[in-house]
């Protein structure tokens, strides 16, 4: 199993420009989530999704759009990129039915909005 | 609502020594917790985490952390540090009865254990 998988690795963007990140996992898992992580602030929740079809957000949602059409994938829209979304973005899963697994993350992407 | 505080950005400890990562949290139903390192670059690792049961939970590299729900407290302790226990440590909660899959996390520690 590979895992957890984001791509890029790394992105620049000038402001107002749109972009995708994608997270896939290979581990048949339900729930998916994206995190942003800022020093200081720890992780926060921007978006989840606990199955095909089914989104909600989080913590911090405004400016992101997520789609889940698949298990397996969970990208994540920056719809038009400002520099406060400047951060890195890590992607997460847990495995299906129970709220009581941890997740499995990601390596990460780190996005600079010049 | 959820919330989770981690009262320490830093934590410096000498290796051998116990090391002690605090964290509080706020649910309310009753919470999941959860214990992520990062090392550098890299994304979070599972550590170890409390659902029910026996308070002393073990868990990933020798940690163990103790669930006290009196204090809200849920802290991560090593008996031994070893310098390469230098880390970023999150505490994370899911609250059973509101949060359903949607997990709450502290701002991290720093954990530095010198040689």
């Amino acid at each position: 199993n590979a895992g957890v998988t984001q791509t890029p690795k790394f992105q620049v963007l000038k402001t107002g420009q749109s972009m995708t990140l994608q997270c896939a996992q290979d581990m048949n898992h339900e729930y998916m989530s994206w995190y942003r992580q800022d020093p200081g602030m720890g992780l926060r929740l921007i978006h989840y999704s606990v199955g095909a079809g089914i989104t909600d957000q989080g913590e911090v949602p405004n400016g992101y759009n997520v789609s889940r059409s698949t298990t397996e994938d969970f990208p994540l829209r920056l719809l038009s990129a400002a520099p406060s979304q400047t951060s890195v973005y890590f992607c997460a899963s847990s495995p299906p039915g129970q709220e009581r697994y941890e997740q499995y993350f990601g390596p990460g992407t780190r996005l600079t909005v010049t | 609502a959820q919330s989770v505080a981690q009262p320490e950005d830093q934590v410096n400890v000498a290796e051998g020594n116990p090391l002690t990562v605090k964290c509080t949290y706020s649910v309310s139903g009753n919470p999941y917790l959860f214990w992520y390192v990062q090392y550098p670059n890299r994304g979070l690792q599972f550590l170890l985490k409390y659902i029910t049961g026996d308070n002393l939970v073990k868990g990933s590299y020798g940690f163990e952390a103790e669930f006290n729900k009196s204090q809200t407290s849920f802290h991560l302790k090593k008996p031994s540090a070893l310098v390469s226990d230098s880390a970023l440590y999150f505490c994370a909660v899911r609250d059973d009865r509101t949060g359903g899959f949607k997990t709450i996390f502290g701002a991290g520690t720093r954990l530095f254990v010198k040689a």
